[in-house]
């Protein structure tokens, strides 16, 4: 069974930086684009990032782009994300997700990370 | 980019009973829509791809329709663990963008 496990999360300081991690297991992860989706507090999902199989290529949300920064190391099946300048409205739990074959939709969801901006 | 609306934004609903879920693009995503269903707490579970296709391990009575600008996500007979927000998303061109959720509860 395909399994992705986050760990970076925690509480910041607004301005902050932290770094998330994403471990992937059971599919061959060099093969997969990848995800970074959020849920604020009482809010809907939102797309952050998405990153190529082969990390050449990446997008982002216009309200992340410019702090963070989405990778991989295919070598140790792993999804990094990068974020800088943090702000209270950064505040979410952030999903890693494996996009299925395509250009398609997610398929699989990893637990989440909770990210706290906060003084 | 596309936008994604979805109606109604609540529902209450008896076990039993027939769900229908609307969502709509601001423009043409051909068959280019998933659903999936979010309960507090816990990861986002993907339910449906490619507007009608059910992912592996769905209950049956999950279905999708539509194409287009306009979808529908049916739950024939809602179940207890059927409660949940279910948002649908387009992954037709970047941004790939979510509607704001349907919050499924108990009536």
């Amino acid at each position: 069974e395909v399994q992705l496990v986050e760990s970076g999360g925690g509480l910041v300081q607004p301005g902050g930086s932290l770094r998330l991690s994403c471990a992937a297991s059971e599919f061959t992860f060099s093969g997969y684009w990848m995800h970074w989706v959020r849920q604020a507090p009482g809010k809907g999902l939102e797309c952050v990032s998405r990153i190529n199989p082969d990390g050449s290529s990446a997008t982002y949300a216009d309200s992340v782009q410019g702090r963070f920064t989405i990778s991989r190391d295919n070598a140790k099946n792993t999804l990094f994300l990068q974020m800088n300048s943090l702000r209270a409205d950064d505040t979410a739990v952030y999903y890693c997700a494996r996009e299925s074959r395509g250009p398609s939709a997610v398929d699989y969801w990893g637990q989440g990370a909770l990210v706290t901006v906060s003084s | 980019d596309i936008q994604m609306t979805q109606s109604p934004s609540s529902l209450s609903a008896s076990v039993g009973d027939r769900v229908t879920i609307t969502c709509r693009a601001s423009q043409g995503i051909a068959y280019h829509l998933a659903w999936y269903q979010k309960k507090p707490g816990k990861a986002p579970k993907s339910l449906i791809y490619a507007a009608s296709s059910l992912r592996s391990g769905v209950p049956s009575r999950f279905s999708g329709s539509g194409s287009g600008t306009d979808f529908t996500l049916t739950i024939s007979s809602l179940q207890p663990e059927d409660f949940a927000t279910y948002y649908c998303q387009h992954y037709s061109v970047l941004p790939f963008t979510f509607g704001p959720g349907t919050k499924v509860d108990i009536k």
